[in-house]
């Protein structure tokens, strides 16, 4: 079966970095995307990678290996306004995305 | 990023009335549709995938009647809920994909529908 694993919650401190990590099983693979959730609001996308190696975009990147199966997105100087849900989500060969459960940030100050 | 929009934002209705829910891709031609539907504290749930003039896909467990999609245009698709109970009640968001070249697929949200029904 297909399969995208994510840590449910993680905690970290304002102006630190975090990583969220993502391992991942599907039938197939064009792609991996990360997305931000905050609570009440609809997804919205951040990265996309389907090369292997680290995206940079401002505060986030975003890293992949396809021969292990595994990306990890990277916060860094994190804000309160991080607080959220981060969603990773594969691309099978059908080129259906295959949904992770999301990992629930916690920002203290 | 491209632009999806959704209407309504919310919308209360009683029970056993039908409610439609439009999406929008703004700035660009959505090859593919995908509406999802997302219950407090839960991950996404893909309820169908709609393609421009062709009849949508619905995933395991969603009734066909029950959950109409309409995606008559490459920028314009509809949910209609029919006869909706209050089990219906969710945060219900569309999905736009854009094949931003023929190797990079980007897929883009609509900022959602609550739905409650009395």
């Amino acid at each position: 079966g297909q399969n995208i694993d994510q840590p449910t919650e993680m905690t970290a401190t304002e102006g630190a970095i975090v990583q969220i990590n993502c391992t991942y099983q599907t039938s197939g693979f064009n792609g991996l995307f990360w997305y931000q959730q905050h609570a009440g609001e609809a997804p919205t996308f951040l990265s996309y990678n389907v090369l292997d190696g680290l995206e940079e975009k401002g505060r986030f990147s975003s890293f992949l290996s396809r021969s292990k199966g595994y990306s990890y997105l990277l916060l860094k100087e994190l804000q309160m306004k991080d607080s959220a849900s981060y969603l990773c989500a594969v691309m099978d060969s059908n080129y259906q995305l295959i949904w992770g459960a999301g990992t629930k940030l916690i920002i203290k100050p | 990023g491209a632009v999806v929009s959704q209407h309504p934002s919310w919308v209360i209705c009683k029970s056993g009335t039908s409610v439609k829910i439009e999406c929008r891709s703004l700035d660009f031609q959505a090859t593919t549709m995908f509406w999802y539907r997302q219950f407090p504290k839960q991950s996404l749930m893909l309820m169908a995938t709609s393609n421009e003039g062709s009849k949508a896909t619905y995933e395991q467990g969603v009734e066909k009647d029950k959950f109409l999609i309409n995606h008559a245009s490459l920028t314009l698709s509809t949910l209609t809920v029919t006869s909706a109970h209050p089990e219906d009640s969710s945060f219900y968001i569309c999905s736009a994909r854009w094949f931003r070249t023929s190797e990079s697929y980007e897929q883009y949200f609509g900022p959602g529908t609550r739905l409650t029904v009395t």
